[in-house]
């Protein structure tokens, strides 16, 4: 069975850590995206990778960056962790002929 | 990118016929139509995409009218289980990433016994 997984389902930070959230898919998908999940606002896009050490920002990059050295893995990363980024991420991946996106379990991340 | 419109929530009886239906005026001639459903803490699946008229597969059926600014998504004889978010998503889903879909906020279906 084809998998996305997230390395940690919750997660609890401080204020000001660097936070590493790791995804890797075992499916040679090119494309990979990172996602954010808050109530009331449905899923917003923050980065997504078409290739190894490709990136593109997405719709909230802001206090964001990501990391793509390898095919399979695609790392998002909290420079400076803020409350206002406590939420639900989640990582998908998509082949490039594909009609649809695989998603992760997702990783619940509380800063305090 | 066409945005999406859909029902907040939906509320239903276990065995009814679900319609869901997604307004997307600004669609464009490459777009296609995705369907995805997330239960709480996990991430969104993919139910079902269509280009034009009606696409079924072993989970729902999918009607798109000629125009394609509007879509519904049919969930025949729904069960508890069936209580998710449902997104619609309007997309050219060829070609690389920078085809990103958007989602939207999504439409609760809450199936009561």
């Amino acid at each position: 069975d084809v998998k996305v997984t997230q390395s940690s389902r919750y997660l609890v930070k401080r204020t000001g850590e660097k936070v590493f959230l790791e995804c890797v898919q075992d499916m040679d998908h090119e494309n990979m995206f990172w996602y954010r999940q808050d109530p009331g606002l449905g899923l917003r896009l923050i980065y997504f990778s078409y290739d190894v050490k490709m990136k593109e920002k997405g719709d909230i990059p802001e206090g964001y960056s990501v990391s793509r050295e390898k095919k399979e893995r695609f790392s998002l990363i909290l420079e400076s962790a803020s409350t206002n980024q406590t939420s639900m991420y989640l990582c998908a991946s998509r082949n490039s002929q594909s009609y649809g996106y695989t998603f992760g379990s997702g990783t619940r991340l509380t800063v305090v | 990118l066409a945005k999406t419109t859909q029902p907040i929530s939906m509320d239903s009886y276990e065995g009814q016929e679900v319609n869901i239906t997604c307004s997307h005026n600004n669609i464009a001639t490459n777009d296609y139509i995705t369907w995805y459903q997330q239960f709480p803490s996990q991430g969104p699946r993919f139910i079902i995409q269509g280009y034009k008229t009606k696409v079924t597969n072993e989970v729902a059926s999918l009607f798109i009218p000629a125009d394609r600014k509007s879509s519904t998504l049919s969930l025949p004889r729904v069960s508890l289980s069936d209580t998710a978010v449902y997104y619609c998503l309007v997309g050219d889903i060829r070609g690389g990433a920078t085809n990103k879909l958007i989602f939207g906020t999504g439409t609760l279906l809450a199936v009561q016994p």
